[in-house]
């Protein structure tokens, strides 16, 4: 089946540092969206992308859809305590009703 | 209102036990889908509805049988629950099937534990 590689698995950073996450397929997707989950909570939508070359902002967040249609990325600038959490990438597959996750990306800030 | 209401937010239930898990969005979603989600993973889709009907199951275990009574509501009914269903169980809607053009919106979830 189709996979989701995302990277990396977890990072450990300063705050105010800025962070970068991606994820690649060998698949053709036609939408990608950036979710974070917190602990105990479900997953919440950051980012949602629909064009190949889109590029979309939502405050301090950034996330783009690649070129080729199967890679995105998502950046966070001037990390903050409260950015602590997984955060998943997913996509769905042209003429499909699934959404597919990577494995995640699980943030921690260092005091 | 722009919320999925998953109850109850925890459940403890014992291998011959039945127990249902519910589900309520308001927004006029008419796709609603339930997702399994063990600790460090990423939700695993189990089963789909769109316009009330059954569209993927994803070779789900009988021993999870859902239920969507009408556009605003999904149950999740389980029954002779094995310890490795334990995990959080995730339901979502959007506002079609297709996958919709602002994503899946997902509730908090049900912690459940399989005794």
């Amino acid at each position: 089946g189709q996979q989701l590689n995302q990277s990396p698995q977890s990072m450990f950073i300063q705050e105010g540092e800025d962070v970068s996450m991606n994820c690649t397929s060998s698949s053709i997707f036609n939408t990608w969206l950036w979710y974070k989950q917190e602990p105990g909570e479900g997953p919440v939508l950051l980012i949602a992308l629909y064009k190949a070359g889109e590029l979309t902002s939502n405050g301090r967040l950034t996330a783009q859809f690649g070129i080729t249609r199967k890679d995105s990325f998502l950046n966070i600038s001037a990390s903050i305590p409260s950015d602590v959490g997984i955060y998943f990438c997913a996509g769905r597959l042209n003429r499909d009703d699934k959404i597919i996750f990577g494995k995640g990306t699980r943030l921690h800030i260092l005091p | 209102d722009t919320e999925v209401t998953q109850t109850p937010k925890h459940l403890v239930m014992g291998m011959t036990n039945k127990k249902s898990l519910k589900c309520e969005q308001h927004m006029g979603h008419r796709a609603m889908y339930w997702y399994k989600q063990k600790a460090k993973k990423p939700p695993e889709l189990m089963f789909v509805y769109s316009y009330e009907k059954l569209s993927i199951n994803e070779s789900v275990p009988s021993r999870f049988s859902p239920e969507c009574p009408n556009s605003s509501l999904l149950n999740l009914h389980l029954h002779a629950l094995q310890p490795e269903d334990s995990a959080l169980y995730l339901c979502a809607s959007s506002p079609m099937s297709g996958g919709s053009y602002y994503g899946y919106t997902f509730g908090s979830g049900t912690r459940l534990t399989v005794v």
